[in-house]
């Protein structure tokens, strides 16, 4: 039962254009969502976050939009780059139990941004 | 200067064998974790650790044993390898176990089990 979805596993792009990435979640208790980035052979890196007290926020060409009621987030990039071609990761979190947070990552999206 | 290490970074064993992955932060983290990166991409927590404190455990079979023998490092130990236990698995740390934001991880170490 995966409570945080990514539907898309993959997405292309022409350079410049808008990169609109998705992601989906089904526990109401997620209080905070992240996007990571992961290139090949790396770790996943932090990229940009959002409470749920927040409908957008934004960090310079990128972008995360949060949609409560739907419980839907998406990310935004624009102008894509070249550089910007990854495994995208949305990420859930919420206090677990022992008071702790927890994330949930969806099983990533593949952006190819072609020049 | 990498911030989250782990060794070894490939790892090829026999079933049933034991084998050790290390990892190191020394972003002077409180917390560390374990993840698990399946076939389908996913990736699951394993193990939290808060100051050498075990915090989360998953539902993860108890032939999979974290160390941390202080809060700059988390060993995972893993005893008589099966099959399903091919994946990567990610270190990762981050400031305290409340922090909202980012986890750091390391580059992963893939296991495979023939």
């Amino acid at each position: 039962d995966q409570q945080v979805k990514q539907n898309s596993p993959s997405l292309s792009v022409q350079e410049g254009r808008i990169s609109i990435l998705n992601c989906d979640y089904t526990n109401s208790m997620f209080d905070y969502f992240l996007w990571y980035k992961k290139y090949p052979a790396e770790g996943p890196t932090f990229l940009i976050s959002i409470s749920s007290i927040k409908d957008k926020n934004e960090d310079g060409r990128f972008t995360v939009f949060l949609n409560k009621s739907a419980k839907h987030l998406s990310l935004h990039i624009v102008p894509s780059q070249p550089g910007d071609s990854a495994v995208y990761f949305c990420a859930a979190s919420t206090l677990s139990s022992g008071s702790a947070r927890q994330l949930t990552f969806g099983s990533g999206t593949q952006l190819t941004v072609l020049p | 200067d990498t911030a989250v290490s782990q060794t070894p970074k490939y790892l090829v064993t026999q079933m049933g064998n034991d084998k050790s992955i290390k990892c190191e932060q020394n972003l002077g983290h409180d917390t560390m974790y374990w993840y698990k990166q399946d076939s389908k991409k996913f990736l699951k927590i394993m193990f939290s650790y808060n100051n050498k404190e075990l915090i989360i455990n998953e539902t993860v079979p108890n032939r999979f044993s974290p160390k941390s023998p202080d809060k700059a490092h988390l060993n995972l130990h893993i005893n008589s390898l099966e099959l399903g236990d091919s994946a990567v698995y990610f270190c990762a740390s981050s400031q305290d176990l409340l922090v909202q934001d980012e986890q750091f991880f390391g580059p992963g170490t893939r296991l495979t089990v023939l």
